[in-house]
């Protein structure tokens, strides 16, 4: 079955780099069609998403954000990796990684987030 | 960007009403339109993708429709485990960007 799961730093300091690893199982992004992307959400708040990375290797990133964010994959290791540089407390959020399959533009498995407060 | 306006806000219902989540686009999105439950501590589950189709094992008291730039979520009969919040969830097709709207919490009246 499909699983995806968040690893990284549950603590991070102002105008550090944050970096985050999905590690997945159940499918391949090397499968024609399949792509991740990392998503957020502040406490209390809506959804964000973020970036997102496909089967070929092709990168999009959320507007807002784009010159802080880096997403890569290991397609090897099945896992995909976002940092994001500069910190700030107002990026305090749970941290979900969650996949795209076929032509569908929804997620359709996520992972169950990764908590991460940023505070001195 | 493509802003997503969710209504209403909060919705208080009784179990075994029908719930009726409205989702509109400040641009057509075709009919790339998703919807997605959220209970506390849990990840988003997909209950609709392409503004009409059920994702895999969602009931079928759970229905999409709408097109363009005005699409609707219906539970047909709420049962207790459907009080949760619902996202709206819109691709862009070139180049690809995505945004949700800021939710409906369906609340037990």
């Amino acid at each position: 079955q499909v699983t995806l799961r968040e690893s990284g730093p549950a603590l991070v300091k102002p105008t550090q780099t944050l970096t985050l690893t999905c590690t997945f199982s159940g499918f391949s992004l090397s499968t024609s069609g399949m792509c991740v992307s990392w998503i957020r959400q502040p406490p209390g708040k809506a959804l964000e998403w973020l970036a997102l990375i496909d089967w070929d290797d092709d990168k999009y990133y959320s507007t807002s954000l784009k010159t802080r964010l880096t997403i890569s994959k290991d397609t090897s290791k099945n896992q995909v990796v976002l940092t994001m540089t500069n910190m700030d407390p107002v990026d305090t959020a749970t941290y979900y990684c969650a996949r795209m399959g076929g032509a569908a533009a929804a997620f359709d498995y996520w992972g169950q987030g990764t908590l991460v407060t940023v505070s001195s | 960007e493509i802003v997503l306006t969710q209504s209403p806000a909060t919705l208080s219902l009784s179990p075994g009403e029908r719930a009726t989540l409205s989702c509109r686009a400040s641009q057509s999105v075709s009919s790339y339109l998703a919807w997605y439950q959220q209970k506390p501590g849990q990840a988003p589950r997909l209950l609709i993708y392409d503004a009409s189709n059920r994702a895999t094992g969602i009931p079928a008291r759970f229905s999409g429709s709408g097109s363009g730039t005005d699409f609707t979520l219906t539970i047909s009969s709420l049962e207790p485990e459907d009080f949760a919040v619902y996202y709206c969830q819109q691709r862009s097709n070139w180049p690809p960007d995505f945004t949700f709207g800021p939710g409906t919490k369906v609340d037990i009246k």
